[in-house]
């Protein structure tokens, strides 16, 4: 099976612009989270979105926002950046169908994200 | 916080085992033991989980103790490609996914 994808890889935005980044999940898995990584915080969970819902949801502005279609992929916005929205932001799938620390989730290759 | 603590960084010579330790003495009754590793910032690659029991996939074995307060993670037969930094995380849901500092490994020739 092919992995978790994730466009575009590399992507460069100046302070007050907005960015959308895809995910395309491994086939089969219905459930997609997003999380932020950087060297000071570490990795942060945004939020999860299950059947097209967001089931999920972490402790990040509302500037932050997802959404998940009908075949399981799934975007992600920022609107209005910041200098401090520099990050690698990583998107991970998995089945979904329990909601319990058995369920394994797969990570894509990230986009890496630079606010100028 | 991460619920894991692990030391900063680990050497390994090329072919012999990588034995990886992990502390996470507030673990509770449903929580799993995850292992990542993360190579040059791309994404987080799955190695194996564990709940009670050791476990041995293709890549790795894990051991966790009976109290399961720590765990160990064990390449058999570790190579330069290992070099990376590993996660260990203890989790009930996704929501919980929290990674710590890690451990760097250096796999050297």
């Amino acid at each position: 099976k092919a992995g978790v994808t994730q466009t575009p890889r590399y992507l460069i935005k100046t302070r007050g612009q907005q960015v959308t980044l895809s995910c395309s999940p491994i086939s089969g898995h219905r459930s997609v989270s997003w999380y932020q990584q950087t060297p000071g915080q570490g990795l942060q969970f945004l939020f999860e979105y299950f059947s097209e819902t967001q089931r999920n949801k972490g402790n990040f502005p509302g500037r932050f926002s997802g959404r998940q279609f009908s075949n399981s992929r799934s975007e992600m916005n920022v609107s209005t950046l910041e200098l401090g929205d520099s990050a690698l932001y990583l998107c991970a799938s998995s089945l979904g169908t329990r909601h319990l620390g058995s369920e394994t989730q797969y990570f894509g290759p990230g986009t890496r994200l630079l606010v100028l | 916080d991460a619920k894991t603590t692990q030391p900063p960084s680990m050497d390994c010579a090329e072919g012999r085992a990588a034995n990886l330790p992990c502390n996470h003495s507030t673990i509770s009754g449903n929580e799993y033991v995850y292992w990542y590793r993360q190579i040059h910032s791309q994404g987080p690659q799955y190695i194996i989980h564990g709940l009670k029991n050791n476990e041995t996939n293709e890549m790795a074995s894990l051991i966790i103790t009976e109290d399961r307060k720590s765990s160990t993670l064990i390449l058999p037969h570790a190579t330069l490609r290992d070099t990376a930094v590993y996660y260990c995380i203890v989790r009930v849901g996704i929501d919980d996914m929290r990674f710590g500092a890690g451990t760097r490994l250096t796999v050297k020739p």
